[in-house]
């Protein structure tokens, strides 16, 4: 069973139109919550990182949220730049801090 | 500009012979990791090192893996005997103190014919 969920697998925006992705998880005890984004043929950049409920992080036109069971990443009037594959990522149980089991990703695409 | 530099971009090599990848960190980090990323799949953990010893592994990270800092600044990983299916990208990651974020490199396709 995937520990890490994201959703939609792939989304289609206009530019300007804003909307949010979802990364729900199930591992107990969660000791951080990675986003990254990655452009084709690159390594993941990094985001943000949140450890509790209720705590949000933003940057430029991205911002994240996080509950007990999901974490969101609100893209407000996204721009064409925008577009790329976003991965949420969280240690495992018992694990060091950075063995981290990725989502597949949601990849962005914004449209002129 | 990643923090880490890995060498080189792309690898191509055939079944069997064994390949070094290469990763350079820019500053000074403590925590070296090595990911790979299938094509089309999920980025998956390989590897972790610190104080120049192997912290955890992952179930890929077999007997044909291998990874060393040789002179304190190059961090490898080393697959002795290719094969087909560890046709991926590789990317090295890195960390400092705390809860300072794992950064990664642009990573290095290797493809095994």
């Amino acid at each position: 069973e995937d520990q890490v969920t994201q959703s939609p697998e792939a989304l289609r925006l206009q530019e300007g139109e804003s909307s949010s992705l979802n990364c729900s998880y199930t591992v107990s005890g969660l000791r951080g919550l990675f986003w990254y984004r990655q452009d084709p043929g690159k390594g993941p950049e990094f985001l943000f990182t949140l450890y509790s409920a209720g705590e949000e992080k933003e940057k430029e036109r991205l911002k994240a949220t996080l509950t007990k069971k999901e974490s969101f990443l609100h893209i407000t009037a996204p721009k064409p730049e925008d577009s790329a594959t976003y991965l949420c990522a969280v240690p495992l149980p018992g694990a060091g801090s950075y063995q981290l089991t990725f989502g597949k990703g949601t990849k962005l695409s914004v449209i002129p | 500009e990643p923090e880490v530099t890995q060498t080189p971009s792309h690898q191509v090599t055939q079944m069997g012979q064994e390949v070094i990848l290469r990763c350079v960190p820019i500053s000074n980090h403590l925590y070296f990791y090595w990911y790979r990323q299938i094509l089309g799949q999920k980025v998956e953990f390989l590897v972790s090192f610190y104080n120049n010893e192997i912290s955890e592994k992952s179930e890929i990270f077999d007997d044909q893996f291998s990874v060393e800092r040789p002179d304190g600044s190059n961090f490898t990983l080393k697959i002795r005997s290719t094969k087909l299916e560890d046709s991926a990208m590789y990317f090295c990651a890195v960390a400092g103190q705390g809860h300072s974020p794992l950064h990664f490199g642009n990573g290095t396709r290797l493809t095994v014919t």
